[in-house]
């Protein structure tokens, strides 16, 4: 079955620093692969989407691709802020009627200034 | 653009009892999610309705049910509670391949 492997955390960084969360996935056909934020005390929030091979998503300068040679989704940010502190989930969507999220554990993220 | 809003935020139940969970989809979206998250794991997935029918499952006894009505919105229904059932439920959103819209969740305390 589908499944969804992420880097466990947690991941401390101090303020400006590199980010990248490892995510591997297996699964049958084509999926859709979704990063998600979760903020201490809230719900999920989307953060980024690739829907086909060698798609890019970014949002709130987040960046991560996808690549079906080597099955990954990795999350990348340049320069980290206080603000990005939080639990980040990978996931990923089958295609057609089979559209559940399936999800990697989460990585928590803590940023220092 | 409303977004997904669930009631009630929070709740306390005893063990035994029955509890009921509601969620309003996004304005348009046609299939709805449920999902489980126990403190510091990531979501389960419950179930998820298409247009009013049940159209998946994950690991979850019968007394975890569900509808979902014509304007899309949907209830949870727990039967019978545990102490496990203690968690964040959350309800998604989504219309065929666009992400999932998530609502902030409802916190169930049982007792």
């Amino acid at each position: 079955g589908n499944s969804v492997t992420q880097m466990e955390g947690p991941v401390t960084l101090s303020e400006e620093a590199f980010l990248t969360i490892n995510c591997t996935y297996t699964a049958t056909g084509y999926p859709s692969l979704f990063w998600y934020v979760q903020y201490p005390g809230e719900g999920l929030q989307l953060l980024l989407k690739a829907t086909k091979a060698d798609d890019k998503g970014s949002n709130k300068g987040f960046e991560a691709t996808y690549r079906k040679e080597t099955t990954s989704f990795h999350l990348e940010k340049g320069s980290v802020q206080v603000s990005d502190s939080a639990v980040y989930f990978c996931a990923l969507s089958g295609a057609g009627n089979n559209r559940k999220l399936i999800w990697g554990l989460g990585t928590s993220l803590a940023v220092n200034p | 653009e409303t977004g997904v809003t669930q009631s009630p935020t929070h709740l306390i139940k005893t063990r035994g009892q029955q509890v009921t969970l509601r969620c309003s989809s996004q304005s348009g979206h046609n299939t709805v999610s449920w999902y489980q998250q126990a403190l510091g794991q990531g979501p389960q997935f419950i179930f998820q309705y298409y247009r009013e029918e049940e159209n998946g499952r994950g690991n979850f006894p019968p007394r975890f049910s569900g509808l979902q009505f014509p304007n899309y919105s949907s209830e949870l229904n727990v039967n019978a509670l545990e102490l496990d059932d203690s968690a964040l439920y959350l309800c998604a959103s989504s219309l065929m391949t666009e992400g999932y819209t998530f609502g902030s969740g409802t916190r169930l305390t049982v007792v």
